[in-house]
């Protein structure tokens, strides 16, 4: 059984720019969420996608937005970053459940 | 807002000792309690979750205590390990909120001395 992956590992932005952060998830796994942890702080909500659609949102503003592909992965796409997007993304899979399993995560710092 | 309130920020306890971390939650909604342990530069992992239904679950030396009525919950380590040296976040989540999300806590950085 493969756990969630995530790609790449790191990352390094200049304000303005967009990225791209992709996950796969868990084998078996049909819901993904994505989570943004600033440094020192616990993980906070972006927004899920169960079969290929939006299935809630935190409070992110839309230029954090995302797509879930026939085969479960997903991608994170933010555009117009700015210095706080600075943070480790973690993206989690989970099977229509609570339980959530959370990747390495993708560590983002924009300059 | 807050939802989750999470205490000790950090904690020192000897090997052998028992770790104890507290959470405070405010949305009755919440129905699914899980506790992560995250290591440097890693990825939150999955300790062990309760539901409201039972007061105590354990799993080997982590034992999750829930109070419904206080709307708290706790997580204990016994026969704490050097190798438990890690962040812990406590969660919570509901069926009925955005997308089953989890709202964390702060976190609490434990450190076990040898």
């Amino acid at each position: 059984e493969t756990g969630v992956t995530q790609s790449p590992t790191h990352l390094i932005k200049t304000r303005g720019q967009q990225v791209t952060l992709r996950c796969s998830s868990q084998s078996g796994h049909n819901t993904v969420s994505w989570y943004q942890q600033a440094l020192g702080q616990g993980p906070q909500f972006i927004f899920q996608y169960y079969r290929e659609e939006e299935n809630g949102r935190g409070n992110f503003p839309p230029r954090f937005s995302g797509l879930q592909f026939p085969n479960y992965s997903s991608e994170l796409n933010v555009n117009a970053l700015e210095l706080d997007d600075s943070a480790l993304y973690l993206c989690a899979s989970s099977f229509t459940g609570n339980e959530q399993f959370f990747g390495p995560g993708t560590r983002l710092t924009v300059l | 807002q807050q939802q989750v309130k999470q205490s000790p920020q950090s904690l020192i306890v000897q090997k052998g000792g028992i770790s104890i971390i507290n959470c405070a939650y405010e949305n009755t909604a919440f129905d699914y309690f899980p506790w992560y342990q995250q290591f440097p530069g890693k990825g939150p992992a999955l300790l062990i979750a309760i539901r409201p239904d039972v007061s105590e679950k354990k799993e080997g030396r982590f034992t999750i205590s829930f109070n419904k009525s206080a709307k708290q919950f706790s997580l204990h380590i016994m026969d704490s390990q050097p190798g438990d040296s890690a962040t812990y976040f406590c969660a919570a989540s509901g069926l009925h909120n955005a997308g089953n999300m989890l709202t964390f806590g702060g976190g609490t950085r434990l450190m076990v001395k040898p």
